[in-house]
């Protein structure tokens, strides 16, 4: 089962800024948050992932509370191409291998 | 072009005969992985390699092998394919501790 709970879907308008929550309550002290996305049937594509930080890119922001159980990725100015399924993925590295669980993700549609 | 490529692109196929999808990175990276997507099941990860010569099991490894004999190659390889592994594959790699760069994905349909 994923170890984190996203909305199932989400507009926004363009020009807007996205914001994309996430539960993850359950997170363990040396798992990372993870964002990818994917744009309708291609390989997923790495946004941000962070620890305990704030994080920001060229992408993205990552704001993380600080008991650790939930994030939100923001795009600050959503364009049309931003429309894709965004997945929260808590994981780190392990003798059992580096398996990103993704989810089901949020849907996120971007209008014009 | 830093990049992780796969092929074929798409592949139809029919039961029980054996396939290879080949996957290959440019970034000298250690950690290499298979995925299936299915609709309403996300992606689930099949077989995964932590560095030449060693391989372990995904989630879901039944139907399936993979070798890796050099760092940059990581072909995924159906013995004898059945129409419920008709998916779409991805092939992912990262270099240890860090994020993943997926390949394009492999539609693949088993009749």
């Amino acid at each position: 089962d994923a170890k984190t709970t996203q909305p199932p879907s989400m507009d926004c308008a363009e020009g807007r800024a996205a914001n994309l929550p996430c539960n993850h309550s359950t997170i363990s002290g040396n798992e990372y948050v993870y964002w990818y996305r994917q744009i309708h049937s291609q390989g997923p594509q790495y946004i941000i992932h962070g620890l305990k930080n704030n994080e920001t890119n060229e992408m993205a922001s990552l704001i993380i509370t600080e008991d650790r159980k939930s994030s939100t990725l923001i795009l600050p100015h959503a364009t049309l191409r931003d429309t894709a399924v965004y997945y929260c993925i808590v994981s780190s590295l392990s003798n059992s291998g580096y398996a990103l669980n993704f989810g089901k993700g949020t849907s996120l549609l971007v209008t014009p | 072009e830093a990049q992780v490529t796969q092929n074929p692109r798409y592949l139809i196929t029919v039961t029980g005969k054996k396939l290879t999808v080949t996957c290959s990175q440019n970034m000298n990276h250690e950690y290499m992985s298979w995925y299936r997507q299915d609709p309403g099941l996300g992606l689930r990860q099949i077989y995964y390699s932590m560095n030449v010569e060693v391989t372990d099991k995904g989630d879901v490894p039944e139907g399936y092998k993979v070798s890796r004999k050099e760092k940059r190659n990581f072909p995924l390889i159906l013995e004898s394919p059945s129409p419920n592994q008709t998916s779409l594959y991805f092939c992912a790699s990262s270099p240890l501790t860090d994020t993943q760069y997926f390949g394009p994905g492999t539609r693949l349909t088993v009749l």
